[in-house]
């Protein structure tokens, strides 16, 4: 069964400081994987897409990875500022599929 | 911008109720998706549809139905309303070999 395991669960930073969020998966065949940003009560919000020959790509302040042959992606978030609060979330599409599999969130809170 | 419109941030609905959760997409996307949100859950997908007049079951079709009669909307459909179908429902678009999808700021359905 396709799954996307993310870790951890949730995470409480200082303003200023960085992190990483980290996610699995057993998708197979693997087509993309992205990831999200949700603030609470909104809906998700892509930073990233990455297909199979990316093993980096970053958006301002996050930079994500991928290493398609240990399937696992990381989010790493520099400087991070109390906007940063959200829900982040992993997303797996598989070759020759509409349907995407859906991590459960990393919860981020940043503190000043 | 491009955009995902749901018509509804919060709904409050009886049990029994008929509810209709309305979603238009202005980028002339081939496919069109329902999930549902709920916590320690993550997404699930309800419905999706490739085309017009077109409808495909995802994880979770139990409880409801959905209809596309234009390529710009797609409508889910509680045909009676219970409260285990509490939850954050998000409409997604996409075109037919994108890796993006695009979310809507999602609708907090309540159900009494």
């Amino acid at each position: 069964k396709n799954q996307v395991e993310q870790s951890p669960q949730s995470l409480i930073i200082l303003e200023g400081k960085n992190c990483t969020l980290q996610c699995n998966y057993t998708v197979s065949p693997f087509s993309n994987l992205r990831w999200y940003k949700q603030d609470t009560g909104r809906g998700p919000v892509s930073l990233t897409i990455m297909t199979f020959s990316e093993n980096t790509k970053s958006n301002g302040r996050y930079t994500a990875t991928l290493d398609a042959d240990t399937k696992q992606s990381s989010l790493h978030i520099t400087a991070s500022q109390l906007s940063d609060s959200a829900s982040y979330i992993c997303v797996v599409k598989g070759a020759g599929s509409y349907q995407l599999t859906f991590g459960k969130g990393t919860k981020l809170s940043v503190i000043p | 911008d491009v955009k995902v419109t749901q018509s509804s941030r919060y709904l409050v609905k009886r049990t029994g109720e008929k509810v209709f959760l309305e979603c238009v997409q202005d980028m002339d996307h081939e496919n069109m998706f329902w999930y549902r949100q709920d916590p320690g859950l993550g997404l699930r997908l309800i419905y999706f549809s490739y085309d017009v007049k077109m409808k495909e079951k995802g994880d979770i079709p139990e409880g409801y139905s959905v209809s596309r009669e234009k390529k710009e909307r797609f409508s889910l459909i509680l045909e009676s309303a219970s409260t285990n179908q509490t939850s954050m429902y998000l409409c997604a678009s996409n075109n037919r070999g994108a890796h993006g999808y695009t979310f809507g700021s999602g609708t907090r359905l309540t159900v009494v």
